[in-house]
């Protein structure tokens, strides 16, 4: 049972660089979330979607795009790398309906230099 | 707005003493909230949720409407139970929104 899972593990940036940030899940879940844990902050969410093809901005969009082309993958997208985007990016999958669990991957390591 | 706040960063406790991590909301509607844990180096697992009153590794959180709170408890800690701890609050809409996390630290 794979659950989520995100590629890569680990990541060194130079400032300005992009990359992409894959997230899988094979549950059939209707939604998906990419969050950022920082240290004293907790678990932020970055960006959402409710089904394929739908996205929404949390509470810090900026600097992030998503897009949710295939039910089972949400990809999150930095187009220019800062520092302030050093952070461990988690995502995790829901089922659609009331007070379902969230499954989360293993996170994602990324350093930007 | 839909909030979720955990007013303690770390709870330290000797093994053997009660834990109550707190945890308070604001939503306007029927909250769904929940209690997340992480431990070291592993990803985050639910450990409850408040409709299924049930007790998870010792644990309980009862939901009080009235104040807001969603708090966990523990009678007795364990020092298995050193961890991070994450109040969330979610909408069947989708939007999964976690407070700020507490670290556990259980001392022998």
């Amino acid at each position: 049972n794979a659950g989520v899972t995100q590629t890569p593990k680990f990541r060194v940036l130079k400032t300005g660089q992009s990359m992409t940030l894959l997230c899988a899940q094979d549950m059939n879940h209707e939604y998906m979330y990419w969050y950022r844990q920082d240290p004293g902050m907790g678990l932020r969410l970055i960006h959402y979607s409710v089904g394929e093809g739908t996205t929404a901005k949390g509470e810090v969009p900026d600097g992030y795009n998503v897009s949710r082309l295939k039910k089972q993958n949400f990809l999150l997208g930095l187009e220019s790398a800062a520092p302030s985007q050093t952070s461990v990016y988690f995502c995790a999958s829901t089922r659609a309906g009331w007070a379902t669990e969230a499954f989360f991957g293993q996170g994602t390591r990324l350093t930007v230099v | 707005a839909q909030r979720v706040t955990q007013p303690e960063k770390l709870l330290s406790v000797f093994k053997g003493a009660p834990v109550e991590l707190k945890c308070n909301y604001s939503y306007s509607g029927s909250p769904e909230l929940f209690w997340y844990v992480q431990y070291s180096r592993q990803r985050l697992q639910l450990l409850l949720r408040h409709i299924s009153r049930e007790s998870i590794k010792g644990f309980t959180a009862d939901l009080n409407k009235g104040e807001t709170s969603f708090h966990l408890k523990k009678p007795f800690a364990q020092e298995e139970d050193s961890a991070m701890y994450y109040c969330a609050l979610n909408r069947s809409t989708g939007k999964l929104i976690f407070g700020q996390g507490t670290t556990l630290q259980v001392k022998p």
